[in-house]
């Protein structure tokens, strides 16, 4: 099935570092979703995004809806050890009404921090 | 815990056996979701009932497949005739959505991972 192109595919730092991955698609997106997931676990909202060039922060993360949105990043800054785990991104086109919104995800980019 | 449960957690089963995995949303959320989860890949859509109406279905989903939400409540997901290709971590969310309301944020529930010998 269709998947977005997420990267880097992994990622190894330092505690303290500042981390960005990024997410494309080749069509548009309506809303875009930045998930994190705990081996074994589901994914777990981190930031929704709903409007094209909307900057939004959680704590230490930040997530952007690309202008022509085809596109989002996310930026965690000052690193810490419970951030390791897998990213994903997500994209959704019909959230409202009678659409179904099923989302279309991202490979993941696998975080390992070293402390 | 108000999250999105599901059960088992784990199924381990030899091939051409039925397996069945259940799935409760948080409450009065009127979207339910199935996704299947392979090693090193994001989730994948699998189908979706809106209420008890399952309204979209992924051609991954094939005839040994079926998924049903009896009263808008809780669902299952059947597999029958298992095969070792269906070994995967199955998803559930749920969400509320509200028509004219563009924000509909899916919650994922842990999901059961099935082995498939």
């Amino acid at each position: 099935g269709q998947q977005l192109n997420q990267s880097p595919q992994s990622m190894f730092i330092q505690e303290g570092e500042d981390v960005s991955m990024n997410c494309t698609s080749s069509s548009i997106f309506n809303t875009w979703l930045w998930y994190k997931q705990d081996p074994g676990e589901g994914p777990v909202l981190l930031i929704a995004l709903y409007k094209a060039g909307e900057l939004t922060s959680n704590g230490r993360l930040t997530a952007q809806f690309g202008i022509t949105r085809k596109d989002s990043f996310l930026n965690i800054s000052a690193s810490i050890p419970s951030d390791v785990g897998i990213y994903f991104c997500a994209g959704q086109r019909d959230a409202g009404g009678t659409s179904y919104g099923k989302l279309t995800f991202g490979q993941g980019t696998i975080l390992t921090v070293h402390p | 815990d108000t999250g999105v449960s599901q059960n088992p957690r784990h199924k381990i089963t030899k091939r051409g056996q039925n397996v069945t995995f259940r799935c409760d949303p948080i409450s009065e959320h009127n979207r339910l979701y199935w996704y299947r989860q392979t090693l090193g890949q994001g989730p994948e859509f699998l189908t979706y009932f809106q209420n008890e109406a399952q309204l979209e279905k992924s051609r991954l989903l094939s005839d040994r497949f079926s998924a049903e939400r009896p009263k808008g409540s809780f669902s299952t997901l059947e597999i029958q005739r298992t095969e070792q290709g269906d070994s995967a971590m199955y998803l559930c969310a749920s969400s509320l959505s509200i028509r004219r309301r563009v924000k509909e944020t899916q919650y994922f529930g842990p999901g059961t991972r099935l082995l498939v010998l």
